[in-house]
């Protein structure tokens, strides 16, 4: 079954540690995007990619970064610059241009800063 | 630029008693509209969306939502909620914002149904 891929589901992070969250998708969309939640705040969009290569920031990109190398992957580095990275990560795909799909979301990575 | 309100950040109410989500949603353009359900420590899921066509939407397990272009909004309802049906609910619209087409998402509204 086609999907999208989050690892890990729990990720403990050490002050001053850069840590790598993974998002792989097999529904050969061209559209990714990394959003974090906190409670009480909704979905806050980190950065996004179009297509391969590519990569924008969204509006909380400080402290993050992003590759985009290969059309199924889209990995999240949380650096030692994000000062509160505790929340819950979640990654999405979507078609190019396809305002009616939708996304499909991942289930999420829990990171926590210890 | 589209933008998503939840009107109720959370709803309590009782098990089989009939639940209403409000959502509004502004937008100068034509627009498509979803509901996602989120269950905790779990990922988003589609649980129904508007495209075009009738403006009562329905999904497999009992929600229904309406689109109501002149007051835009699109309500979720559910005549009798189930224990199960306790999750965080956004409603989004498809728009443009500096990702270029992409869903604008509202805060969520967290239903709790208890016993």
């Amino acid at each position: 079954d086609g999907g999208i891929t989050q690892s890990p589901k729990y990720l403990f992070r050490k002050e001053g540690q850069n840590v790598t969250l993974s998002c792989e998708q097999n529904l050969n969309h061209d559209a990714m995007y990394w959003y974090r939640q906190d409670p009480g705040q909704g979905l806050r969009l980190i950065y996004y990619s179009q297509i391969v290569n590519d990569f924008q920031k969204g509006d909380i990109a400080e402290g993050y970064s992003v590759s985009r190398e290969k059309k199924e992957s889209f990995p999240l580095t949380v650096t030692s610059a994000q000062k509160n990275p505790t929340a819950f990560y979640l990654c999405a795909s979507s078609p190019s241009g396809a305002m009616g799909y939708g996304y499909t979301f991942g289930s999420g990575t829990r990171l926590t800063v210890v | 630029a589209q933008s998503v309100t939840q009107l109720d950040s959370q709803v309590p109410v009782f098990e089989e008693a009939p639940v209403e989500l409000r959502c509004n949603y502004s937008s100068s353009v034509s627009v498509y509209l979803f509901w996602y359900v989120q269950y905790p420590n779990q990922g988003l899921q589609l649980l129904l969306k508007y495209l075009s066509g009738s403006t009562l939407v329905k999904s497999i397990n009992g929600f229904e939502a309406e689109f109501n272009k002149s007051q835009t909004s699109f309500h979720l309802r559910k005549p009798s909620v189930h224990i199960s049906d306790t999750a965080e609910y956004f409603c989004a619209v498809s728009g443009v914002n500096q990702a270029g087409t992409a869903l604008i998402f509202g805060k969520g509204t967290t239903l709790s149904v208890s016993s």
